[in-house]
């Protein structure tokens, strides 16, 4: 029972260097997500695909890009790092659309940019 | 910006005792939910509260809703050591699939 599995969980980039999150998940859900969680800010969405084949921007997409490869996988892509994207990362994912589901959530990637 | 506001920040209590956290909104909602975050680790969902509903339980939980005042609880009774973890509300609006989550209260609850 893998659920959501992130890749890497630790990172350290240098300042305008590029990166890829992945995140994949086995439940066969619909929707998935991608949240950052600084100290003391919460969780605050980023990107998110409500189904395969669409990804609208959340809270705070500036500085980040979106793939929904296919239903399984969704990743982030960091093009020019910069400090102020070091956090924790989360992704999610839920199941059905417009229906009272929680989101399920992987073990976040840890990333530095120095 | 956060549409949930979690209070306190950080409650510190005895193994056995009661620990009740606060949520508060700010605009409608179609359901509130309620996830714990251990220290290291993904959020895992607790419990969720439609806006027709006024309480509901599961086990040790007790979450309650007030539409009205814009505000929920959740109440853990008899906490244990493994209770001490970080919760967050989170709301869900008319779009329904996404979330807007608090900042997070941080339990701790000592042997």
């Amino acid at each position: 029972n893998a659920g959501v599995t992130q890749t890497p969980k630790f990172q350290v980039l240098k300042t305008g260097q590029s990166m890829t999150l992945q995140c994949a998940q086995d439940m066969n859900h619909n929707s998935m997500y991608w949240y950052r969680q600084d100290p003391g800010m919460g969780l605050r969405l980023i990107y998110y695909s409500a189904s395969e084949g669409t990804t609208d921007k959340g809270e705070v997409p500036n500085g980040y890009n979106v793939s929904r490869l296919n239903k399984r996988e969704f990743s982030l892509r960091l093009e020019s790092a910069a400090p102020s994207q070091t956090s924790v990362y989360f992704c999610a994912s839920r199941g059905q659309i417009k229906s009272n589901q929680p989101q399920h959530f992987g073990d976040g990637t840890r990333l530095s940019i120095l | 910006s956060q549409q949930g506001e979690e209070d306190p920040q950080a409650l510190s209590i005895q193994e056995g005792e009661n620990a009740t956290m606060n949520c508060s909104y700010k605009t409608s909602i179609n359901n509130l939910q309620w996830y714990r975050q251990n220290s290291g680790r993904g959020l895992v969902h607790l419990i969720l509260i439609r806006s027709n509903e006024r309480e509901k339980h599961s086990g040790r939980l007790r979450v309650t809703l007030d539409t009205s005042k814009k505000s929920s609880s959740l109440l853990i009774t008899a906490s244990r050591a493994a209770d001490t973890a970080s919760y967050f509300c989170a709301t869900g609006g008319g779009s329904n699939y996404k979330l807007t989550f608090g900042k997070g209260t941080l339990l701790t609850v000592n042997p």
